[in-house]
């Protein structure tokens, strides 16, 4: 079974650039599915940012796409988000995970990242 | 983009009893594109049902998805102590945003 492992700083400065990586441990990045970042502000529902393939495919959220870049390094099997000019409302617990059948099949346990000065 | 509206948005119930929660979508979903997670305090979401009715590995069968159309329903036939979360419909769109999720119901010991 995939295990997804999101890493990455927990606090990011109000018009800086939140960066995460997500690490993959059980199957390769190489593997004929999606892989995608989720996010949960405190309390609240749930937010598909975006996802991406092996071969660097992506799909964002129209909602945030100006600010977002998803990347893979099949090297390392891992991806990465990078979201910028953040704000308060960016504050969340940010999830990786793996894409299944229409569905998202398996998360990570999820990094909270925090905007604040 | 299709809206997803879950009902109620908290449901109190005992353990042994059966629930049942509603999610209607703005527009027709094809049925292969809805999907169930239950999600509890400090965890990430668990997939529960993927293509309307269809257990993920390792889901008891007390969780029995059904509906068709813009009419969603997830059953969960007697209540155990470990399903007392938050529930959240999710359905697939062919254009981005490609997966959106309705807003959570609640489901509380009484």
């Amino acid at each position: 079974q995939v295990q997804l492992q999101e890493s990455g700083p927990g606090l990011v400065e109000p018009s800086g650039t939140l960066s995460l990586t997500c690490a993959v441990s059980g199957g390769s990045i190489s593997n004929d599915n999606w892989w995608s970042w989720v996010r949960q502000p405190p309390g609240k529902g749930l937010e598909w940012i975006g996802e991406i393939y092996h071969s660097g495919g992506t799909n964002y959220n129209p909602s945030l796409k100006s600010r977002v870049t998803i990347s893979v390094d099949r090297s390392k099997n891992q991806f990465s988000l990078k979201l910028s000019s953040v704000t308060a409302a960016d504050t969340a617990v940010y999830y990786c995970a793996y894409n299944g059948y229409y569905s998202i099949d398996y998360w990570g346990q999820g990094i909270l990242v925090t905007v604040s000065p | 983009e299709i809206v997803l509206t879950l009902s109620p948005g908290t449901l109190s119930l005992s353990p042994g009893e059966r629930a049942t929660l509603s999610c209607r979508a703005s527009q027709t979903v094809d049925s292969t594109y809805l999907a169930w997670y239950q999600q509890k305090p400090g965890q990430a979401p668990r997939l529960l049902i993927y293509g309307t009715s269809n257990r993920a590995t390792g889901i008891p069968d007390r969780f029995i998805g059904s509906g068709s159309g813009t009419d969603f329903s997830l059953t969960i036939s007697r209540l155990e102590p470990e399903d007392f979360a938050v529930y959240y419909c999710q359905q697939y769109g062919r254009s981005p945003p490609l997966y959106t999720f309705g807003l959570g119901t609640k489901l509380e010991i009484k």
